[in-house]
């Protein structure tokens, strides 16, 4: 049973306009969260994370909210630009378990048009 | 330079032979580990290690075999018994488990 969820496959967005890339979790023990970004046939890299402890977390053009009630978060890039096209991985984990590695959802493919 | 390193990038290997792809970080990490990449699939864990000669397996971990004699090393065998070996198969490493992971390029495996 999937962990993580990334339900929307692809997203297409015009250049400029804001991104909205959502993930949902079931594991109620997950307590810290990332992004990554991939591009085909490289590895993922590293966006951003958020712990429990907060709803948001901001860097640069990327912000990330949270919200535990409903075991949702999700990834906002403003403003899109076309090299934001690529994969978008949401993952997660308990940070304070030993044992646990990063959990990831299926990806969403984003699409920015200029 | 610093980071995590994978060869060969493209590898190919014929039905019924086992085959070990490479994985090598110089970032001093505790942790790595094998996720495996399929079209629609996300990432699925194989095998991950917390620290030297210790190793545990992961989601998908049937038909693969690893190793951690040395920090930097964590070698992933595909064996015959892989029953759909295609795919591209990344190494990751991080400070300890739990943490953000650093990936590297990838190796794409075709069995013919």
């Amino acid at each position: 049973d999937q962990q993580v969820k990334q339900n929307s496959p692809s997203l297409s967005v015009q250049e400029g306009r804001i991104s909205i890339l959502n993930c949902d979790y079931t594991n109620s023990m997950f307590d810290y969260f990332l992004w990554y970004k991939k591009y085909p046939a490289e590895g993922p890299t590293f966006l951003i994370s958020i712990s429990s402890i907060k709803d948001k977390n901001e860097d640069g053009r990327f912000t990330v909210f949270l919200n535990k009630s409903a075991k949702h978060l999700s990834l906002h890039i403003v403003p899109s630009q076309p090299g934001d096209s690529a994969v978008y991985f949401c993952a997660a984990t308990e940070a304070n378990q030993a044992g646990t590695a990063l959990i990831f959802g299926k990806g969403t493919t984003l699409s920015v048009s200029s | 330079d610093g980071g995590i390193t994978q060869s060969p990038k493209y590898l190919f290997r014929k039905e019924g032979q086992n085959v070990t792809l490479s994985c090598e970080q110089n970032l001093n990490h505790d942790a790595m580990y094998w996720y495996r990449q399929d079209p629609g699939q996300g990432l699925r864990l194989i095998y991950y290690s917390q620290i030297v000669n210790d190793f545990q397996k992961g989601d998908i971990a049937e038909g693969y075999s690893v190793s951690r004699e040395k920090k930097e090393s964590f070698p992933l065998t595909v064996t015959s018994a892989q029953k759909n070996p295609t795919a591209f198969y990344l190494c990751a490493s991080s400070i300890v488990m739990n943490t953000e992971a650093f990936f590297g390029q990838g190796t794409r495996l075709t069995v013919v």
